[in-house]
């Protein structure tokens, strides 16, 4: 399988407990997005990478919350003391950009379900 | 500032056509649409870039009005598999995209 995968499926935690997800692009992409998802809203924005480099955050995106992609090919998102509200879908898309990144198609993966007990 | 979708929510019966829109209040590069069933991830449907039109499936198209920052999504002779969740997203040159709150597109027998 060539696509977008995410690890875990799921993630059941307390709150005040850390987590952090992994994401697998596709691989010559060289861009990639972390997305949060809430029942009945669409993806927000939290993150993305261009390479390695971590180009823009989220302003919605508090302290608690940091992503790196080391050698430019997978990603990790990191969630300290959870909080309930935290609870939603993790997305993670890769996109392969060469210039303007607007009219670029993502490839999304099967995202991670948290649940902040 | 994320775009407008309307309606929120449709049932339609098999066949049957159905029109979704997607507006923003900025001046618009691009406009995206995806298609999202339960529980998985979105899938790509087409992309429309302004001064032009690009149709990526074969009974589903969008139109792009430029000065009115709208795009509408069209989708003819509905078939069942087309029921999900349809997100636009909107984006100014060279800056990433911004999604809608969805349109839940329901097909019935």
């Amino acid at each position: 399988d060539t696509g977008v995968s995410q690890d875990p499926r799921h993630k059941i935690t307390k709150r005040g407990q850390n987590v952090t997800f992994r994401c697998d692009p596709i691989s010559e992409h060289n861009r990639l997005y972390w997305y949060r998802q809430t029942l009945g809203q669409g993806p927000e924005f939290l993150t993305y990478f261009q390479n390695e480099a971590q180009l823009e955050k989220s302003r919605l995106l508090s302290d608690r919350f940091s992503a790196e992609r080391p050698k430019g090919s997978f990603s990790t998102l990191e969630i300290q003391r959870t909080e309930q509200g935290d609870s939603a879908m993790y997305l993670c898309a890769s996109s392969l950009v060469a210039g303007d990144a607007s009219y670029n198609e993502q490839f999304f993966g099967p995202g991670t379900r948290l649940t902040v007990l | 500032q994320q775009p407008v979708q309307s309606p929120q929510a449709v049932i339609l019966r098999e066949g049957e056509d159905a029109v979704i829109n997607c507006s923003s209040s900025k001046a618009l590069y691009s406009v995206h649409w995806y298609r999202q069933k339960h529980g998985e991830a979105p899938v790509f449907l087409m992309i429309l870039l302004k001064g032009g039109e690009q149709k990526g499936h074969e009974k589903i198209s969008a139109s792009f009005n430029e000065k009115k920052q709208q795009s509408s999504l069209y989708l003819t002779a509905s078939q069942l598999s087309y029921s999900g969740t349809y997100f636009c997203g909107t984006a100014e040159r060279y800056q990433k995209v911004t999604f809608g709150t969805g349109t839940k597109l329901q097909v019935i027998p």
